[in-house]
This record gives C-alpha cells, structure tokens and sequence, in this order.
C-alpha cells in the first residue's frame, strides 16, 4: 500500500546542530509540505514542494532549508538548531490536481524534535 | 481577521449528545474545505471534504456556507472514540495548486 513516513520518529539534538528530518512518500505525489505544530499555535507551513526541483517558503520558513530531487523525497533541514524549534514537525502530500478530490493532504506520522 | 477560525473549546458533552462545530474563514476565493481530525499527539487525518450542497457520512454532517464564509460540522449521537481535536481546513488560493490553512481545531471530549 502506498505511504508517507517520516523519519526520526523522536529526535533530540544540541543547539547548533544541523538536523536533518526525512519524509518519504510511494503515492506518487507532486505535492509536499512540511509543517509544525505547537500548542496555541495549529499546524504552521514551513516549505512546500510542488515537484521535482520546485521548493517554495511558508509561514515560518526562517532557519529551515528543503530540496526536491525526485517525487518521494523531501527531507526538511535545520540549517543550526535553536530551542525555538522544539516541536512536533509533519509531512504531508496531495495529488497535483486541485481540489484533491475526497483525500485533501495526507499527513505522515510526524517527528517530535527537542532542541536542547 | 485570522484565516480560518475556530473555537477552540473544549467541548464536553455526554455519550449520546449532538454537538456542532462552527468555523469561519477569510478568503472568499476558496474552493476547498475539508474537516480533519486529530488525536492526541498523532497525525491530522481527513474526516471528510465539504461540498457546497452539504454532506453527510454517517453521523457527521458539513455544511458551507460561502455568502457568510462559515463551514460547520454536526456530530450526532457521540461515541467515547470521537473525542479528538477536529481542525477545519481551507484552501486559500482559490482553487490553485496552493496552500491549505489550518484551524487552531475544537477539541471535544466526550464523557460517559
């Protein structure tokens, strides 16, 4: 069956660090966001991906870098980890033809990163 | 004026109960509108798009209203598992290949 996973599940690094969170998916998807989720705040959109070599900045792009190499992949980067970035990060992906039909995105199972 | 709007709850209502879930948007250009669900700690999933003409699956029920941007969702007779956080979602570009916006989500608790 098709899927979305992501990868680490849970995560803690230092601050500074570079960290790498991966998201893959076999739907065949042009679409792919990345967001997080903190509480008070809902699901924010940090970069988007609407193909192969397209990436687009969100709302809270700032400190996060994404590449799109082909259609299953598009791992999130954090250039230099901050505290600030404590939080719960989903993927997700939609089929390329709006209005998405019955499926809206479909959210991978998320990563829960601590910056310490 | 947020992009999309919810109350945020919670909603505490006996097993058995009707409750309904208001949400407002925006962008009067939108063309997409779906209710997703999420529980503690896991991933938003799709509960069910929302059509113009209203829709129902099961025991929930989505109405749309476009001249007053508002979007609800009825639950009837509640079960223990339909406590969750029930987020409201928008497409905000019109029908593009864009972004969906999501609610802060209602969150529900329901009590035997």
């Amino acid at each position: 069956d098709a899927e979305i996973t992501q990868s680490p599940r849970h995560k803690i690094t230092e601050t500074g660090r570079q960290v790498t969170l991966a998201c893959h998916q076999t739907w065949n998807h042009n679409n792919m966001f990345w967001y997080r989720q903190d509480l008070g705040h809902g699901l924010r959109l940090i970069h988007y991906s609407y193909g192969v070599q397209d990436t687009n900045k969100g709302e809270v792009s700032d400190g996060y870098s994404v590449s799109r190499s082909n259609t299953e992949d598009l791992p999130l980067t954090l250039e230099s980890a901050a505290s600030s970035q404590t939080s719960v990060y989903f993927c997700a992906s939609s089929p390329g033809t709006p209005p998405y039909g019955t499926r809206g995105y479909t959210f991978g199972s998320g990563t829960r990163l601590t910056v310490v | 004026r947020k992009e999309v709007e919810q109350d945020p709850g919670p909603f505490n209502v006996p097993e058995g109960a009707t409750v309904a879930f208001n949400c407002t948007y925006s962008n009067s250009a939108s063309q997409s509108f779906f209710w997703y669900r999420q529980d503690c700690r896991k991933e938003p999933k799709l509960l069910m798009s929302v059509y113009s003409s209203g829709n129902e699956d099961g025991r929930f029920t989505a109405q749309l209203n476009r001249a007053s941007q508002y979007i609800s969702l009825l639950i009837r007779d509640s079960k223990l598992s339909d406590s969750a956080t029930y987020l409201c979602v928008v497409n905000i570009d019109g029908g593009s290949q864009g972004n969906l916006i999501f609610g802060k989500g209602t969150k529900l608790s329901v009590k035997p």
